[in-house]
This record gives C-alpha cells, sequence and structure tokens, in this order.
C-alpha cells in the first residue's frame, strides 16, 4: 500500500524558533510536494521537488530519495506561518498527475 | 481576477436538495481536479479533467456529477447527499495532466455542510 506519513502531527512553537517537519513514503516516486494549507482551507504550492533541496525565503525543503524522506524546515518562525503543512507524492509508474496526501502536520507559531 | 476561484465558499444543503460548485480558473491551465478533504483524513482526488475530458473517476458515488464545459471552467453537481459527504471540497488546476513533475495550483475550497 502506497502511503505517506508525516510527523509530528502537531507542532507548537516560540516566535523565532526552527521548525522541521518529516514526511517518509513507502515507494519510488518521481516528485514530492510540499503544501501550506491555512485555516479557511486554501491550499498553496510551496515546493515540488525530486531531488536535492530548494529554498524559498525561510522555507527549505530537502530530499533524500535513497531513504524516502523528506524535511521542510522553516528558519526563524513567525506566527503568521502558522498552518498546516501536508506532504504529497506522485509515485513512479503511476499517474503522472495523481498525487498522494498525508495527513498533514498542525504548527502553531505563538508570540 | 487571477488564479483558481471557487463558489460559493460556503454551502449547506439538506439531503434532497440539488447544488452545484462552479470552479474557475485563470491559469491558461488544461487540466482541472477535484478533491474532497474530510476531517483528520488526506485529501482525496475525486476527478480529473484533461482538455475537458474526464480521465479520472476515482471511485466516487454517482451523486456527486461533474461537468466541465471548457478547460477554464470545472462544475461539480451535488444532488442527494448524506451527511458524511461533509467535507470541504477543492478544486485544482495544473498546466497538463500526463506530465511528470505538473505543479497543481488549488482553489479556496468550499466548505460543504449536508443536513
Amino acid at each position: 500500500k502506497n502511503e505517506v506519513e508525516q510527523s509530528p502531527q502537531n507542532l507548537t512553537a516560540q516566535e523565532g524558533e526552527f521548525i522541521t517537519i518529516n514526511c517518509s513514503y513507502s515507494v519510488g516516486i518521481s516528485a514530492l510536494h510540499w503544501l501550506q494549507q491555512h485555516p479557511g482551507g486554501g491550499i498553496v504550492s510551496l515546493f515540488m521537488l525530486s531531488s536535492g533541496k530548494k529554498k524559498h525565503g525561510r522555507l527549505i525543503a530537502t530530499i533524500n530519495i535513497q531513504e524516502k524522506h523528506s524535511s521542510l524546515h522553516i528558519t526563524a518562525s513567525h506566527p503568521r506561518d502558522s498552518a498546516v503543512y501536508i506532504c504529497a507524492v506522485r509515485y513512479s509508474g503511476g499517474s503522472n498527475y495523481k498525487l498522494t496526501f498525508g495527513k498533514g502536520t498542525l504548527l502553531t507559531v505563538n508570540p | 481576477e487571477t488564479g483558481v476561484t471557487q463558489t460559493p465558499r460556503h454551502l449547506v444543503m439538506g439531503m434532497t436538495n440539488k447544488k452545484s460548485l462552479k470552479c474557475e480558473q485563470h491559469l491558461g491551465h488544461n487540466a482541472m481536479y477535484w478533491y474532497k478533504q474530510s476531517a483528520k483524513k488526506p485529501l482525496e482526488l475525486m476527478f480529473v479533467y484533461n482538455f475537458k475530458e474526464q480521465t479520472e473517476n476515482n471511485s466516487v458515488p454517482s451523486r456527486f456529477s461533474p461537468e466541465c464545459p471548457n478547460s477554464s471552467h470545472l462544475f461539480l453537481h451535488l444532488h442527494t447527499l448524506q451527511p458524511e459527504d461533509s467535507a470541504l471540497y477543492l478544486c485544482a488546476s495544473s498546466p497538463r495532466s500526463g506530465i511528470d513533475y505538473n505543479e497543481q495550483f488549488f482553489g479556496p475550497g468550499t466548505r460543504l455542510t449536508v443536513l
């Protein structure tokens, strides 16, 4: 069964802290996405990566293909970073548009 | 207006009602998607349209009926729904389905409550 596991499920941090959210998956993938969902529902794509590391502002995403693991890091966290962070993968050999999603990590950053 | 828009943002309906959800994308994309997000569960893909043709129906009950009149608009027609269908329904679009590394752009969602 193809699964995407995220940890932790819930994370509370103080403003300024360095945050790491983890994602692991079970079989080979062609791409991994990190998404952000704010209260109210809208989803924003943060990163799409298939190898290595990407950085955008205070956000960094890394992926280790051999270990089937990805991490999303937030440096100097801020209350506006509070949201649900979702990992999604596109499995190799599957439909090119079909994503399998994790359950999400609820991040709360307190001032 | 830019991006992916959805209307209405909130909908409350009885089990005997018929309603429709609308999605519109202003990105020039050719693929559109309907997702369901229930509480405490991962996003579930419902339907995919590619160049107005349905390419995926993820075993969705027939009480959900999609319609894609053109590449910019996608509807989800609802009839005789059940309370367990209450969820956030998200629309997304991408340049095209069937291409590796294809990024999807999501709308704000419609929060549906079935009484």
